[in-house]
């Protein structure tokens, strides 16, 4: 079975300085992740994701996410906040079996920028 | 554009109607999801469909039906029986449902309120 653990569900940073949005994932096979950004009373958006590939990924809006296997994390990155990457970040992993590629969601971990 | 239409956007109802959700995509993609989406809990599956005239239930089914006659269209039937329906849903869809890498798109929500 599959799950994925968000660590924190509010975090808030001063604009400028480092964005870390922690995951961490349980699978039994190789799993696939992804990062998805939500805006108030929208749908969700595909920041990244990791399918075995290389282990950095860089995603839209300067994102980024490193795959550690050993650590069994997913962490989301940004080098310097902005205030409009203020919104509701999801982690989710790839279930596997013929289960139609559902995805399942970590608790969602709300980003907050101050001035 | 390609993309996922949800309507209504905003949706009241009594308790003890049934009320139907609108999803409709014209990106061609053969699977198709329902999310329901509650604060701290992340989302949660309610059913998906990965091909016409096919539909599985997700973790949260009881309450819900759906149909799939058209590749298009996925509308969802929240029923007097699902005991909190309050609730902002999302409806998604993937390229291909045997793709565990394959990402998800998502509509804009709609958020359902009983009075």
């Amino acid at each position: 079975a599959q799950s994925v653990t968000q660590l924190g569900s509010h975090v808030s940073v001063s604009e400028g300085a480092l964005v870390l949005l922690r995951c961490n994932y349980s699978s039994s096979v190789p799993p696939y992740l992804f990062w998805y950004v939500q805006y108030p009373n929208q749908g969700l958006q595909l920041l990244l994701k990791y399918t075995s590939a290389a282990t950095l990924v860089k995603g839209i809006n300067g994102f980024e996410a490193e795959f550690k296997k050993s650590e069994t994390s997913f962490h989301l990155t940004k080098p310097s906040a902005h205030m409009s990457d203020a919104a509701e970040y999801f982690c989710a992993v790839s279930v596997s079996g013929n289960q139609g590629g559902k995805l399942i969601f970590g608790q969602g971990t709300e980003l907050s920028v101050k001035p | 554009d390609g993309g996922i239409t949800q309507s209504p956007k905003y949706l009241f109802r009594k308790e003890g109607q049934n009320v139907t959700l609108s999803c409709e995509q014209n990106l061609n993609h053969d699977a198709m999801y329902w999310y329901r989406q509650d604060p701290g809990q992340g989302l949660r599956l309610i059913y998906y469909s990965q091909i016409v005239n096919d539909f599985q239930k997700g973790d949260i089914a009881e309450g819900y039906s759906v149909s799939r006659e058209k590749k298009e269209s996925f509308p969802l039937t929240v029923t007097s029986a699902q005991k909190n329906p309050t609730a902002f849903y999302l409806c998604a869809s993937s390229v291909d449902s045997s793709r565990r890498t394959g990402e998800l798109f998502f509509g804009e929500g709609s958020r359902l309120t009983v009075l």
